[in-house]
């Protein structure tokens, strides 16, 4: 089955400490998602890329940062976690960019920082 | 500016059938979507409905629309214990704009 995959399910880091999820699509989509969810919250945009345009939301700190080496995988990278980037992280592809586009999401990461 | 507004909690019996409300702010909203959270995991989409559509229905799913009042409702008929989920309503704009999340609705199923 097409689907978003993302690895790890549960990632652990220190405080400071540099760690990346990674997500991959069989959709062939050209757009892929990173969403910051905390608990009891609705998910919030990071950034996303369309093809290999990075767009990236006003609000997101600087310490977030993405890759898309290819149209299959997307990396989240965060420089230096503290204690409020503990959540889930969801990537989300849809077939092209804008507000009338489905979106898939896969199962999500969810962050730990000690 | 957008915004979409879901009662946080609703609790129905097994069998029964359960009504998710939402209330939108854009006009311009083209679609508008259902996404379903089981504990631990990501989104599931369960239905998407076009805003010059009334009513879109998918077996026990029925989503109706009043674009008058920007109001969106999602039926679930015959309420099964794995329907227990957070559901959030989402609307997208046009072609530029990004999906915009209710906070959501915790449905719980009591046998």
């Amino acid at each position: 089955d097409a689907m978003v995959i993302q690895n790890p399910r549960y990632q652990v880091t220190q405080f400071g400490k540099p760690v990346t999820l990674s997500c991959s699509q069989t959709l062939n989509h050209n757009v892929m998602y990173w969403y910051q969810q905390k608990s009891s919250q609705a998910p919030k945009l990071l950034f996303h890329y369309y093809d290999k345009d990075f767009n990236n939301e006003a609000d997101t700190p600087d310490n977030f940062q993405s890759r898309r080496p290819n149209t299959s995988f997307c990396f989240l990278d965060i420089r230096s976690p503290g204690l409020g980037d503990a959540a889930m992280y969801l990537c989300a592809t849809s077939r092209d960019r804008g507000g009338n586009q489905p979106q898939h999401f896969g199962d999500g990461t969810r962050l730990s920082i000690l | 500016g957008e915004d979409v507004e879901q009662s946080l909690f609703l609790s129905v019996r097994e069998g029964d059938s359960s009504v998710i409300n939402c209330t939108y702010t854009d006009s311009s909203s083209t679609y508008l979507y259902w996404y379903k959270q089981e504990p631990g995991a990501g989104l599931q989409l369960l239905t998407y409905i076009f805003s010059n559509m009334d009513m879109k229905q998918d077996q026990r799913l029925t989503v109706l629309l009043n674009k008058k009042d920007k109001h969106l409702s999602l039926r679930i008929a015959d309420t099964q214990t794995g329907d227990s989920a957070i559901y959030f309503c989402a609307e997208g704009e046009g072609s530029q704009g990004n999906l915009i999340f209710g906070k959501g609705t915790k449905l719980s199923v009591k046998p």
